[in-house]
């Protein structure tokens, strides 16, 4: 157990429908990274928040956002889907900024469009 | 630019050692990982390397780094069948963010 929850662990939806994932990272940790894994483009990173503040941005489409609550949990929002959005979705934690943190991955949400 | 490739498939016998190669093209990579990934798991942590070592052991594993080729291999010793899974290298390049980029990911078979 990596100590990082996410909920739901599945969610099943309609094109054109808005769902929102939910990660909880590790106690004490400040940072959240959220990755999509998809079969034909594989482990892409979204977008990393830390303490509250956005850090990073990756592939994210402009129908996803997301952000991170002062209890530092994070959410994704994920708006106006297509069926091409159903793939995993990870959320990873780790402890601060820098190259030396190591990242903590939950077990994932897995996203399907109908 | 962010590349990670690694081989897509790799087959071993239970007792064999197993060997995952990596290459990346960011040279500015400070830290490289590799995760395993089971099926309906998430993604663990195995081991990582920092970029002015050029090897690590740990138990059963061995990370070994040729900076100057930008290649990265994980071996597995005494290969088991709990070890079937797909392995990913990924590499960061510090500052303020520590994003991994991930490899397209290695599927070890183990066969009994």
């Amino acid at each position: 157990d990596s100590g990082v929850t996410q909920t739901p662990k599945h969610l099943i939806t309609a094109t054109g429908q808005r769902v929102t994932l939910r990660c909880s990272p590790r106690s004490g940790d400040l940072s959240v990274y959220w990755y999509q894994q998809s079969l034909d483009q594989g482990l892409q990173f979204l977008i990393h928040y830390y303490n509250g503040e956005e850090r990073a941005k990756g592939n994210i489409l402009e129908r996803f956002s997301a952000q991170q609550f002062p209890d530092l949990h994070s959410e994704l929002n994920l708006s106006s889907l297509e069926l091409g959005d159903s793939a995993l979705y990870f959320c990873a934690s780790s402890g601060r900024q820098g190259a030396d943190e190591k990242l903590f991955f939950g077990s994932g949400t897995q996203l399907s469009v109908l | 630019g962010e590349d990670v490739e690694q081989s897509l498939f790799l087959s071993v016998r239970e007792g064999d050692s197993s060997v995952i190669n990596c290459t990346y093209t960011d040279s500015s990579s400070t830290y490289l990982y590799w995760y395993k990934q089971e099926p309906g798991a998430g993604l663990q942590l195995l081991t990582y390397i920092f970029s002015n070592m050029d090897m690590k052991q740990d138990q059963r594993l061995t990370v070994l780094l040729n900076k100057k080729d930008k290649h990265l291999s994980l071996r597995i010793a005494d290969t088991q069948t709990g070890d079937s899974a797909i392995y990913f290298c990924a590499e960061s390049q510090g500052g303020a963010t520590n994003k991994l980029i991930f490899g397209t990911g290695t599927l070890l078979a183990v066969q009994p």
